[in-house]
């Protein structure tokens, strides 16, 4: 299937702890997209890469860092855990440049759970 | 910095009925704007894309347009069906970036 993919689909851990949270699209995009929803299922971009390279940093905590070992791979590590970064993140990814393909396609999310 | 409000955050609705869906967003220097469609518990899913240049967009019984001037998109639906209950969220694309802003969603749900 083509398709925007997220790993784990549920994380419930410690406080405190370090996590990575692992995505991949095979649809050829060359752009991918971290975002995170909140409990209030308000959704907000964190991060944006483009071929590899980080082009969207939205204030996040340096706790976060994205890795991008291809441009069909956005993993997003995530150190010192806190209750406050319990959310649904989301990956989404889209294809650059021509006007018209640029929709934006989204896994089916990870619900971390920090306690 | 851009806003994107939709109004009101949850609509009950009878089945049958044709429904409109408002989105408003405060900075009209957009690339283009995009309605999404969010199950329970699951990712979402893109509905339509407007190009800045454009003025409606449709797909079946959903059809989307867009004010920029002043603004304002709007998502129609036509004769509305239980399988439409979700929330419908409206994002824009500002001009030379490739960052999306989301409103808060509005939970529709279509009673049998």
């Amino acid at each position: 299937d083509t398709a925007v993919s997220q790993t784990p689909k549920y994380l419930v851990t410690q406080m405190g702890n370090d996590k990575s949270i692992k995505c991949e699209q095979n649809l050829g995009h060359d752009t991918m997209y971290w975002y995170k929803q909140d409990s209030k299922k308000f959704l907000k971009i964190m991060f944006s890469y483009n071929n590899k390279e980080l082009i969207i940093n939205e204030t996040v905590p340096n706790r976060f860092s994205p890795k991008s070992p291809d441009k069909a791979h956005l993993n997003l590590h995530i150190n010192s855990l806190e209750l406050g970064d319990s959310a649904v993140y989301f990956c989404a990814s889209s294809q650059s440049g021509l006007a018209g393909t640029d929709t934006q396609y989204f896994g089916p999310g990870t619900r971390l759970t920090v306690l | 910095k851009q806003e994107v409000t939709q109004i009101p955050a949850a609509l009950s609705v009878p089945e049958g009925e044709n429904l409109v869906l408002n989105c408003s967003f405060t900075d009209s220097a957009i690339y283009n704007l995009q309605w999404f469609r969010q199950d329970p518990g699951k990712g979402l899913t893109s509905l339509l894309l407007i190009q800045s240049s454009q003025r409606e967009q449709t797909s079946g019984r959903l059809n989307a347009s867009l004010d920029k001037s002043s603004g304002r998109s709007t998502l129609y639906i036509a004769a509305s069906q239980p399988g439409d209950s979700a929330t419908y969220l409206c994002a824009v694309r500002q001009g030379g970036s490739e960052k999306l802003v989301f409103g808060k969603g509005m939970k529709l749900t279509v009673n049998p």
